[in-house]
Formats: C-alpha cells, structure tokens, sequence
C-alpha cells in the first residue's frame, strides 16, 4: 500500500494562475481531507468529502474548490492563486468506522509569487 | 469556539531528560484527542490517540498522554528523550465526524 500520496511535492505560481492539487490514497477509505499549514497556525481544514461525488466546506474554503469524482482521489483547485494561498497543503484520510484517526500524505508545498 | 492551545511553541530538554508537551482544549463534551508528530519535510504520523477508553494513552516511540477532563487536558510525556525525538508536535481534537482542530504546535529540541 502506499497509504495517501499528494501530487505536486512543490510548485511556484504566480498571482492569478490556476492549478490542481491532486489526492490519492489506497485504503478504501471514505473520508477524505484537504489542510493548510502555516507557520504557528496548525492545520487548517479547507474542505473534506464523506463519500464520492460529495463535498463540504470546511474552517478556510474561501479561493479552494475540491472534487472527488473518484472514491479514492480527491482535488483540490485554485482558480486564481493569491499570495495568500502560499502554504504546505495536507491531504488525509479515513475509514468511516475505523475510528477517528486520519492518516496524512506527505505534503505538498506551494508558494505563490 | 472550539479550540486547541498547546503551551509553548518551542521546548528543549537535554537528551535523557523528560519530556512534556502541554495541550489543552475547549469543550464540554468529551471529545476524540490525538497527537501527531511531523518530521521535516514530511506529513503527520499519529502519536496516540485517545477514544474514552482509558485516560492513560501509550502510543508510539515511548510515549504516552493522560486525559483530564476536569483540566481539560491531554499532554504528552515520555520519560527519557531521544535525539530522534527532535521534531513538531501537534495536539489535535476531534468533537463530531468531521470538526478536527490542531493546535499551533510545538517545536522539540533535544540538546546532546
């Protein structure tokens, strides 16, 4: 298994352009997770999805939009990146009766120029 | 709001000394809690995790947490540190499926 796996590990934009963070993971599992990290901030939810073809807002959506057309991937997409957005992106998930622990993928660091 | 407070952003203990990172939370309802540790440049592990089984935790790599609910607390010890224990720790509390907040983390320095 290769657990949860995050596509790009880095990317520079610039302000305005678009792009795609990609999610996978494994394990069948039926939640899936999108957070930011900043320095002295912890993680931060973005957006998560129960199932397939669902999705609901978490604590910081604003300039996110996800998909999970497929149960095991999850998007996550910037339309118009803003410095703002310049953050280590999480992806994570679960299985919905396997407890509460989530189980996250490396990372992907993004920097917005 | 619900929140996560971890006291103290940076710690440095000397290798073999104890450690202890503090976490507290605010809630009325007994909630999931959870530590995980980062290593640079890499994703979460989970430490440990406590369900309303026990108050006392153990997790991986020699440490474990206690739950106190009248402190609303759940730090993290282990008994002698490791220079391989030099990492960010983070606190975390779940209070419904999907509601999981992290605190701001701590830094761990363990000196030679």
């Amino acid at each position: 298994n290769a657990g949860v796996t995050q596509t790009p590990k880095f990317r520079v934009l610039k302000t305005g352009q678009s792009m795609t963070l990609l999610c996978a993971q494994d394990m069948n599992h039926e939640y899936m997770y999108w957070y930011r990290q900043d320095p002295g901030m912890g993680l931060r939810l973005i957006h998560y999805s129960v199932g397939e073809g669902t999705t609901a807002k978490g604590e910081v959506p604003d300039g996110y939009n996800v998909s999970r057309l497929k149960k095991q991937n999850f998007l996550l997409g910037l339309e118009s990146a803003a410095p703002s957005q310049t953050s280590v992106y999480f992806c994570a998930s679960r299985l919905h009766n396997d407890g509460p622990s989530q189980f996250f993928g490396p990372g992907t660091r993004l920097t917005v120029l | 709001a619900q929140s996560v407070t971890q006291l103290g952003s940076h710690v440095s203990v000397s290798e073999g000394a104890l450690v202890l990172l503090r976490c507290n939370y605010s809630s009325s309802v007994p909630p999931y809690l959870f530590w995980y540790v980062q290593y640079p440049n890499q994703g979460l592990q989970l430490l440990l995790k406590y369900t309303s089984a026990a108050t006392l935790v153990k997790g991986i790599n020699g440490f474990e947490a206690e739950f106190k609910k009248s402190e609303t607390s759940f730090h993290l010890t282990k008994p002698s540190a490791h220079m391989s224990d030099a990492a960010e720790y983070f606190c975390a509390v779940r209070y419904n499926n999907n509601d999981m907040r992290f605190g701001a983390g701590t830094r761990l320095t363990v000196k030679p």
